[in-house]
């Protein structure tokens, strides 16, 4: 069965310190693998997806398939950065399955 | 121009009176789906239409039905809501299929007294 586990609930930073949110995940196959955001009162939306391997508002994240692995991370961490981020697998022809989400609230 | 639309943003039922929750979509995407999420959980997939064919998630609760009349337009009916029920309803679309970006709708709060 797929599953997504994301660690933490709750990850304070202060301005300007390095990011990671934790995203372990169980799949045998080749998942594919996503980082979806939630701003306070605003819809959930994409943030990236491991295929585009793209840098979006400054956050990456890379796929690791040893270690099963899809951590978001940011250099350094903006006040409007503080959100809901919820990782999310999908694999073959399923639809997605996430994790818990994890808050992040970045003190300036 | 929201693309994901769901109405209302709250709902306030009574237990065991049915309620429907709407989804309405600009994009023309074939795909339609209804998520659950309750608080501190991840949004859990109730079922979704690709096109008009329907598809239940195996531990979704008869309980919970839904209705897609046209590409626009899904519904969500909860024939007997419990106090179990109260969670964020969330609407979701994707373009052709599962591996096109899912496009959410602000969600709706059910609240069952």
């Amino acid at each position: 069965a797929q599953r997504v586990t994301q660690p933490e609930k709750l990850l304070s930073v202060f301005k300007g310190a390095p990011v990671e949110l934790k995203c372990n995940y169980s799949y045998s196959g080749s998942p594919e693998l996503f980082w979806y955001v939630q701003y306070s009162r605003q819809r959930l939306q994409l943030l990236l997806r491991h295929i585009s391997r793209e840098s979006i508002k400054g956050f990456t994240a890379d796929l690791n398939k040893g270690e099963t692995s899809f951590h978001l991370k940011k250099p350094f961490a903006q006040e409007e950065d503080s959100a809901m981020y919820y990782c999310a697998l999908r694999s073959g022809n399923t639809p997605l399955v996430f994790g818990k989400g994890t808050r992040l609230s970045v003190i300036a | 121009d929201a693309m994901v639309i769901q109405n209302p943003r709250y709902q306030v039922t009574q237990f065991g009176k049915p309620v429907t929750l709407s989804c309405s979509q600009t994009l023309n995407h074939n795909v339609m789906y209804w998520y659950q999420q309750k608080s501190s959980q991840a949004p859990k997939l109730l079922f979704h239409y690709y096109d008009k064919d329907f598809n239940n998630e195996a531990d979704t609760p008869d309980n919970f039905q839904s209705r897609r009349p046209n590409t626009s337009f899904c519904f969500l009916d909860i024939r007997s809501p419990g106090l179990g029920d109260a969670a964020m309803y969330l609407c979701a679309t994707s373009r052709v299929g599962y591996q096109e970006t899912q496009y959410f709708g602000p969600g709706t709060r059910l609240l069952v007294l």
